[in-house]
């Protein structure tokens, strides 16, 4: 079946700029998670979307940064009043969350960067 | 707090070579450990795992074991190939936490023919 997929692949924005990233993730994957990273470096978790809990939004780094998820579907993931530290890869990944399986797939990421 | 530590890179290695990339990890609880591969240009993609202790994890010739003992999980291939080139990364998973994995910074392997 169709992998995690993410859209736009490439975004360029200026500086102070809104932005939305989306994620669409495995049909039945009840999780969805976000990660950035930056160039060079790894993975900084950003908050992770579970069935109906609330969302653990502790990696978030600002509150620029907010993320909302249509039940277990579509998530978007914004970006308010843009700094260009947010450059960096936005990756979204999903998991089945069952049977003691937490394996997440990733998407192919979007790369964010702010001029 | 929980954490991994992965060897730096670039790690530079000639085909048919031996490859070893060291982690190390922190946590409380039991984790589940990932080693995570990046081809250039392409997304992140599960290379293979260990659930619990002495476990061992293999997949297109890489190996790695769970030793709870050492707190490692090291990535070893006995002859790495040019295509074996991406950014490998060691990654942890709490059961009792699912939310989120941690990874580590990442080592960029290149190998030369």
């Amino acid at each position: 079946g169709a992998g995690v997929s993410q859209s736009p692949s490439n975004k360029v924005t200026e500086k102070g700029k809104d932005v939305e990233l989306r994620c669409d993730p495995i049909s039945g994957h009840t999780a969805l998670y976000w990660y950035r990273q930056r160039l060079g470096q790894g993975l900084e978790f950003l908050i992770y979307f579970q069935g109906n809990s609330a969302p653990d939004k502790s990696g978030l780094p600002s509150d620029r940064f907010s993320a909302e998820r249509t039940g277990e579907s579509v998530s978007t993931l914004t970006i308010q009043r843009t700094q260009q530290e947010d450059s960096a890869v936005y990756l979204c990944a999903s998991s089945l969350q069952r049977g003691g399986s937490y394996e997440q797939y990733f998407g192919p990421g979007t790369r964010l960067t702010v001029t | 707090g929980d954490s991994v530590t992965q060897m730096e890179g670039p790690v530079t290695l000639s085909e048919e070579a031996f490859l070893t990339i060291n982690c190390t990890y922190t946590a409380t609880g039991y984790p589940s450990l990932f080693w995570y591969v990046q081809y250039p240009g392409e997304g992140l993609q599960l290379l293979l795992k260990a659930t619990k202790a002495d476990d061992k994890g293999s997949n297109k010739g890489f190996e790695a074991t769970y030793r709870k003992e050492t707190t490692s999980f090291h990535l070893e291939k006995g002859s790495v190939q040019v295509s074996d080139s991406a950014v490998y990364f060691c990654a942890l998973s709490l059961y009792s936490s699912a939310s989120k994995i941690i990874f580590g910074s990442g080592t960029r392997l290149s190998i030369r023919p």
